[in-house]
C-alpha cells in the first residue's frame, strides 16, 4: 500500500533556507503537493509537481522531485517566522482517488 | 463565498448526542471528501464522493454517517460518539477527470469534542 514519510521536526534561523524532506512508496504516484497547517487552521495548498517533472519554482518555494528514489524535498528560501507551522506532504496514486498524507514536518523559525 | 466552507467550526458534544458536520464547496470540483485529523497521527481518509456517489469507505466506524446530497455539499452525521473520536474532521474537494484528481482543497475545519 501507499507510505508516506517525513522527519518529525525541523529548526531553522529567520533568513536562512529550510529543506523538508519526504519519502514515498507508490511508483504510479501522478501528482505530489505540499501543505502548509498552522495552529487551529486547515490545510493550505502551498505548491504541487507532476510526477514527470524535476524542479518547481514558485517565488521563496522550490520543490525537487527524484522519481528514481521517490524524494520529494520543499526548499523554503529567507524563512521568516511566519514560516512556522506543520508542513505534510502528500501523494496520489494512479487510479486512487484521494490523497496520502505523511505525518507532518514541524518547522520552527528562530529569530 | 469561495473555497471550501466548513461548519460548524468548534462542536463539543456528549456521547449520546446527534449531530451534523456541514461542508460546502463553490470550485466547481464534482469529488468531496472526509478527513479526521487527530494528535501525532497521519491524516486519515474517511470517506471519498465521486459525482454524488461514494466511492471509498475506509472502514469507518457506523456511527459515522456521510451524505452528499449535490457535488457542492458534504454532510457528516455523528451519533453515539465515543471520546477518542475526538479530532480535527477535515473537508476537502478536487475535480475528477477519471483515474487523476486534482485541485485538492481543504476547508478550514470542524474541531469536535466528545464529552
Amino acid at each position: 500500500g501507499e507510505d508516506v514519510e517525513q522527519s518529525l521536526f525541523l529548526s531553522v534561523r529567520e533568513g536562512d533556507s529550510s529543506v523538508i524532506n519526504c519519502t514515498y512508496t507508490d511508483s504510479s504516484s501522478t501528482y505530489l503537493y505540499w501543505y502548509k497547517q498552522e495552529p487551529g487552521a486547515g490545510l493550505q495548498l502551498l505548491t504541487y509537481i507532476f510526477s514527470n517533472m524535476d524542479m518547481k519554482q514558485d517565488q521563496r518555494l522550490t520543490v525537487l522531485l527524484n522519481k528514481k528514489d521517490k524524494h520529494l524535498s520543499l526548499r523554503i528560501a529567507d524563512t521568516q517566522t511566519g514560516d512556522s507551522a506543520i508542513y505534510f506532504c502528500a501523494e496520489e496514486s494512479r487510479g486512487r482517488r484521494a490523497l496520502t498524507f505523511g505525518s507532518g514536518t514541524r518547522l520552527q523559525v528562530q529569530p | 463565498e469561495t473555497g471550501v466552507t466548513q461548519t460548524p467550526r468548534h462542536l463539543v458534544m456528549g456521547m449520546t448526542n446527534k449531530k451534523s458536520l456541514k461542508c460546502e464547496q463553490h470550485l466547481g470540483h464534482n469529488a468531496m471528501y472526509w478527513y479526521k485529523q487527530s494528535a501525532k497521527k497521519p491524516l486519515e481518509l474517511m470517506f471519498v464522493y465521486s459525482l454524488e456517489e461514494r466511492v471509498e469507505n475506509n472502514s469507518v466506524p457506523s456511527r459515522f454517517s456521510p451524505e452528499c446530497p449535490n457535488s457542492s455539499h458534504l454532510f457528516l452525521h455523528l451519533h453515539t460518539l465515543q471520546p477518542e473520536d475526538s479530532a480535527l474532521y477535515l473537508c476537502a474537494s478536487s475535480q475528477s477527470s477519471g483515474t487523476v484528481n486534482y485541485g485538492y482543497t481543504f476547508g478550514s475545519g470542524t474541531r469536535l469534542t466528545v464529552v
